[in-house]
């Protein structure tokens, strides 16, 4: 199983630009999420999704948008870049939102807006 | 106040030194869960451990140990001997239902250790 997969590893953009970001994930879970990381803040969620064709907010989803038209991909769409959404992206799925349950991550997307 | 909170931001120790990791969480509910993951280097974040609200018993998996004391609010990580792969940067999480499932996590603590 390659678990969690992200692409791409890295990207510039410049602003005011476009881009997703992909997610897939070969576990068969049911649930999916997206965080960005910035350095001394932690892992905050932006998005996620408790199952295919849905998706919810979650602490900052300013800017981004997401969509879950596979179980197994999970997008995450930045419409017009801005220089505050340079960050390190992770996608992570879980097999349920079981309290217990734990989640599997990607390997990041290193993004970069000048 | 944060959630979760690990005070320590970063910490530097030489191999084989004993390290512990803090990490302080407040939740009002009776039934939650705290996990605790490891990034390394290579920037994916892994699993390391998880434990319920209704277990506070200690747990040991080699040089790895956990401390989880409901009285004070805390589920520390204990390093043992540690070695130069251990570096990395581990992240306390908390799991509880106010929040349908989903977790919290702290803002990390960076281990560096020296050979």
């Amino acid at each position: 199983n390659a678990g969690v997969t992200q692409t791409p590893k890295f990207r510039v953009l410049k602003t005011g630009q476009s881009m997703t970001l992909l997610c897939a994930q070969d576990m068969n879970h049911e649930y999916m999420y997206w965080y960005r990381q910035d350095p001394g803040m932690g892992l905050r969620l932006i998005h996620y999704s408790v199952g295919e064709g849905t998706t919810a907010k979650g602490e900052v989803p300013d800017g981004y948008n997401v969509s879950r038209l596979k179980k197994q991909n999970f997008l995450l769409g930045l419409e017009s870049a801005a220089p505050s959404q340079t960050s390190v992206y992770f996608c992570a799925s879980s097999y349920n939102t079981n309290l217990a349950t734990e989640q599997f991550f990607g390997p990041g997307t290193r993004l970069t807006v000048l | 106040a944060q959630k979760v909170t690990q005070a320590q931001t970063e910490i530097s120790v030489v191999e084989k030194e004993d390290v512990t990791l803090d990490c302080v969480y407040e939740t009002r509910d009776t039934t939650y869960y705290l996990f605790w993951y490891k990034q390394p280097p290579s920037g994916e974040l892994v699993f390391l451990i998880r434990r319920n609200s209704f277990d506070e018993q200690n747990e040991i998996s080699g040089r790895y140990s956990w401390n989880f004391q409901k009285s004070t609010s805390s589920f520390n990580f204990t390093i043992t001997a540690s070695q130069v792969v251990d570096s990395a940067v581990y992240f306390c999480a908390l799991s509880e239902n106010t929040n349908a499932g989903k977790s919290t996590f702290g803002d990390g603590t960076t281990l560096t250790v020296k050979p």
